[in-house]
């Protein structure tokens, strides 16, 4: 049974770079497309963008300025970065794998729990 | 970018009520990719319908969604106690992928 977990900072100071990863256990990052999605507190969902296991992404044009998401096969792993960050950027933050293999047009069926990142000084 | 409008944005009813959510989009969903998300507080969203009416693994028959091109409804026949809970729909056809602002199920 696949299983993701988020990790990072949980606090992140205003204009730094928040940097996430997401541990994929239960099976392999190959042949998927990973997203990530974000929920500031009290509100709703927010994609930010995928990475497929080859490198290939697509990010939300609202963020893609500031994002960069990479995948590292050999740990399993995908990773976000979001550069000068504010307040506005204070979130949960969800990775999250779609239905089907090799398709970047699906629903997330499998998320992580979640990770708070707090922007402050 | 498509823009999902969820009605009502509060619902409230008992247990054994159906409940009926509406999203809306501002053009039309492609292929009908459209997906509705359970949220319960501190917990990440569930899957409970994509391709507009395709009930994903394991959820109660009592949930079923429906619709085309723009206009969707998620119905919950007789709502349980642990469906009240906050209802997002999502669009995945087109880039970027974008939700609703969710439909809050509370108990009446």
């Amino acid at each position: 049974q696949v299983q993701l977990q988020e990790s990072g900072p949980g606090l992140v100071k205003p204009s730094e770079t928040l940097s996430l990863t997401c541990t994929v256990s239960g099976g392999s990052i190959s042949t998927y497309y990973w997203s990530w999605v974000r929920q500031p507190p009290g509100k709703g969902l927010e994609w930010i963008g995928y990475v497929y296991y080859s490198g290939s992404t697509n990010y939300n044009p609202s963020l893609k300025s500031r994002v960069t998401i990479s995948v590292d096969t050999s740990k399993n792993q995908f990773s976000l970065r979001l550069s000068s960050v504010t307040t506005a950027d204070t979130a949960v933050y969800y990775c999250a794998r779609p239905l089907t293999y090799r398709s970047s047009s699906d629903a997330f069926d499998i998320w992580g729990r979640g990770t708070m990142v707090s922007v402050s000084s | 970018e498509i823009v999902l409008t969820q009605s009502p944005g509060t619902l409230s009813l008992s247990p054994g009520e159906r409940a009926t959510l509406s999203c809306r989009a501002s053009q039309s969903v492609s292929s009908n990719y459209l997906a509705w998300y359970q949220q319960k507080p501190g917990q990440a969203p569930r899957l409970l319908i994509y391709g507009a009416s395709s009930r994903a693994t394991g959820i109660p028959d009592r949930f079923s969604g429906s619709g085309s091109g723009t206009d969707f409804t998620l119905t919950i026949s007789r709502l349980e106690p642990e469906d009240f809970a906050v209802y997002y729909c999502q669009q995945y056809g087109s880039s970027p992928r974008t939700f609703g602002p969710g439909t809050k199920v509370d108990i009446k």
